[in-house]
């Protein structure tokens, strides 16, 4: 089993639609989780943290499911702009004070006009 | 301007030749992480360290050295050993070991 497991779509919806990724991750001692953002043939690029009550940021919301582990990530009325390749991030740790970074394959969005 | 730093942006070697490809960041970040990331993929750990003079081993580190002497720098080698070195390769680093990464802007490696 993936440490870190996406679905890579991709998703193609319509402008103005509203669409949900979800990201599963295999480690429950897992401490800290977020969304980036990857355009093409660029880095990653931070969308927002994921915290346990859940956060909201504009037309962006994130869930932390820590029972089931799995994270979410809600984009509602798409735009253009918003194509891109999603990535959920999983901070675990690796014996004693280390920690990684694990990323999910990524999910592809496309917004269509 | 704080941020890291890739370098070369593009990167050409011939089989079997080691190469060196840089990170430097001026964000006082302990924490230092290398990937890999193949058309169409996502990213996969090569190297991480988290303090000076002390790295671990990724998923990937078959073919690949780093060293970190200072703070501010984390070099990875991509040795001849590596099969398939043809990649971006992506840098990053955080400050604390809860906290967001930020990226560098890569360096794409092709072998000729």
């Amino acid at each position: 089993r993936k440490e870190v497991e996406q679905d890579p779509g991709p998703f193609n919806v319509p402008e103005g639609a509203t669409v949900a990724f979800n990201c599963t991750y295999s480690n429950s001692a897992s401490q800290s989780f977020f969304w980036y953002r990857q355009d093409c043939r660029k880095e990653p690029k931070l969308l927002m943290s994921v915290y346990s009550s859940g956060n909201e940021d504009g037309r962006f919301t994130a869930q932390l499911n820590r029972a089931s582990q799995y994270i979410s990530l809600l984009i509602r009325d798409s735009k253009l702009s918003d194509s891109a390749t999603y990535l959920c991030v999983v901070n675990m740790p690796n014996g004693g004070a280390t920690n990684k970074l694990i990323f999910g394959t990524g999910t592809l969005l496309a917004v269509q006009p | 301007d704080g941020g890291i730093t890739q370098s070369p942006k593009y990167l050409f070697r011939k089989e079997g030749q080691n190469v060196t490809l840089s990170c430097e960041q001026n964000l006082n970040h302990d924490a230092m992480y290398w990937y890999r990331q193949d058309p169409g993929q996502g990213l996969r750990l090569i190297y991480y360290s988290q303090i000076v003079n002390d790295f671990q081993k990724g998923d990937i580190a078959e073919g690949y050295s780093v060293s970190r002497e200072k703070k501010e720098s984390f070099p990875l080698t991509v040795t001849s050993a590596q099969k398939n070195p043809t990649a971006f390769y992506l840098c990053a680093s955080r400050d604390r070991v809860v906290t967001e990464a930020f990226f560098g802007q890569g360096t794409r490696l092709t072998v000729v």
